[in-house]
């Protein structure tokens, strides 16, 4: 198994631009999230999916967006990007039916908008 | 949200024991305790959980207090390859999904 693949690994943005971040997993896993991580910081829950269809909000989903049409994927939609939206990206997914459930990480995305 | 305080960083020398720790007063009775570390440029990874009774793994022990206010992560043969961020958590549950609330951690630094 690749475990929690994400794409793509750095990128740089211009303040206006859009951009997804992907985010795979093969692991069958129902729960996924969206973290994000700014310097020095210890990690920020953006969204989160239950399931394919079911998305909600975590502690900073202002400026972010997200869909799960599959199981597999959880992309993070960025519109008008930021300043403030420079920082390191982590996509985790993790079976729902252990409790309490043990979160799998991706290798993150550094983002950095100028 | 319960908090944990851990302190900023640790040093250790290698191929000796790391006992990290990690307070939690505020913890309620169905809270588990979760640690996590995080190597250079890496995402996080799960290292150990408990409730109540202390826990073995291959990767570390977790000694829990008996009134569960605090915790000890132990490693007990450093190496090099354990220099990370630990971070200790207590999951919330929220939308039927349990959430990990992340604090900065300690960093942990192993000297050769």
């Amino acid at each position: 198994n690749a475990g929690v693949t994400q794409t793509p690994k750095f990128r740089i943005l211009k303040i206006g631009q859009s951009m997804t971040l992907q985010c795979t997993q093969d692991m069958n896993h129902n729960y996924m999230y969206w973290y994000r991580q700014d310097p020095g910081m210890g990690l920020k829950l953006i969204y989160y999916s239950v399931g394919a269809g079911i998305t909600d909000k975590g502690e900073v989903p202002n400026g972010y967006n997200v869909s799960r049409s599959t199981t597999e994927d959880f992309p993070l939609r960025l519109e008008l990007a930021a300043p403030s939206q420079t920082s390191v990206y982590f996509c985790a997914s993790s079976h729902d039916y252990l409790s309490p459930n043990e979160q799998f990480f991706g290798p993150g995305t550094r983002l950095t908008v100028l | 949200d319960a908090k944990t305080t851990q302190p900023n960083s640790m040093e250790s020398n290698e191929e000796e024991p790391v006992h990290l720790p990690c307070n939690h007063s505020t913890i309620s009775g169905t809270d588990y305790i979760h640690w996590y570390r995080q190597l250079p440029s890496q995402g996080p990874e799960y290292v150990i959980h408990g409730l109540t009774s202390n826990v073995n793994n291959r990767m570390a022990s977790l000694a829990i207090a008996e009134d569960r206010k605090s915790s000890t992560l132990i490693l007990h043969r450093a190496t090099l390859r354990d220099a990370a961020v630990y971070y200790c958590i207590l999951t919330i549950t929220q939308g039927g999904s349990e959430k990990l609330v992340f604090g900065k951690g300690t960093k942990l630094t192993v000297n050769p």
